[in-house]
């Protein structure tokens, strides 16, 4: 069964600093990965998607997330912090063999001053 | 740009009655998705369907629950009697799963509803 882990319900960093999200799988089969963000009394909204071409993929925002293999992971960054970024952040599993999403418990982003 | 509507956005009842949750999806896309998300908690998935029948439907999706594609264009969420726990955002999400599919899902903005 797919399933994510996201490392850190919150994670805080000051405005300007970098911010990773952790997140790892769990897939019998090369998986698709996403990374959704939800502002407060928001939808879903897609940051990025890793659909098995590039690894390093870049989306919306300026964040990006690479897909590494051997570590199962699929970790969301952002070099630079924005007061905009305050958020809740999702990663999300699904394969070709399965029509839902999976998602992970969440990251709650906070930024400092 | 195409996108998922759902109606309503907030809906407040009583405990012990039926709730309609009322999703258009993306014109072209023939997968659909209800997902539910209690407040402060992840995201999860309730039930898919397609070619008006469902095709996966989680724990979660108890017989209080049905979903229904009642013409081309609508998909339905329908909770027979509302519990205090059915207290919730749910998500409609569509997608095509043609040619070039990524398998992303396309959400909805949510309906919150509110059991009394």
């Amino acid at each position: 069964a797919q399933s994510v882990t996201q490392l850190g319900s919150h994670v805080s960093v000051s405005e300007g600093a970098l911010v990773l999200l952790r997140c790892n799988y769990s897939s019998s089969v090369p998986p698709y990965l996403f990374w959704y963000v939800q502002y407060p009394n928001q939808g879903l909204q897609l940051l990025l998607k890793y659909t098995s071409a590039a690894t390093l993929v870049k989306g919306i925002n300026g964040f990006e997330a690479e897909f590494k293999k051997s570590e199962t992971s699929f970790h969301l960054t952002k070099p630079s912090a924005h007061m905009s970024d305050a958020a809740e952040y999702f990663c999300a599993v699904s394969d070709k063999n399965t029509d839902k999403l999976i998602f992970g418990t969440g990251t709650r982003l906070q930024v400092f001053p | 740009e195409p996108e998922v509507t759902q109606t309503p956005s907030h809906q407040v009842t009583q405990m012990g009655q039926e709730v309609i949750l009322r999703c258009v999806p993306i014109s072209n896309h023939l997968y659909f998705y209800w997902y539910r998300q209690i407040l402060g908690q992840k995201v999860e998935f309730l039930v898919s369907f397609y070619n008006n029948e469902i095709s996966e439907k989680s724990e979660i999706f108890d017989d209080q629950f049905s979903v229904e594609r009642p013409d081309g264009s609508n998909f339905t969420l329908k909770i027979r009697s509302t519990k205090l726990e059915d207290s919730a955002m749910y998500f409609c999400a569509s997608n095509w799963r043609g040619q070039g599919n990524t398998g992303e899902l396309f959400f909805g903005e949510g309906s919150r509803l509110t059991v009394l």
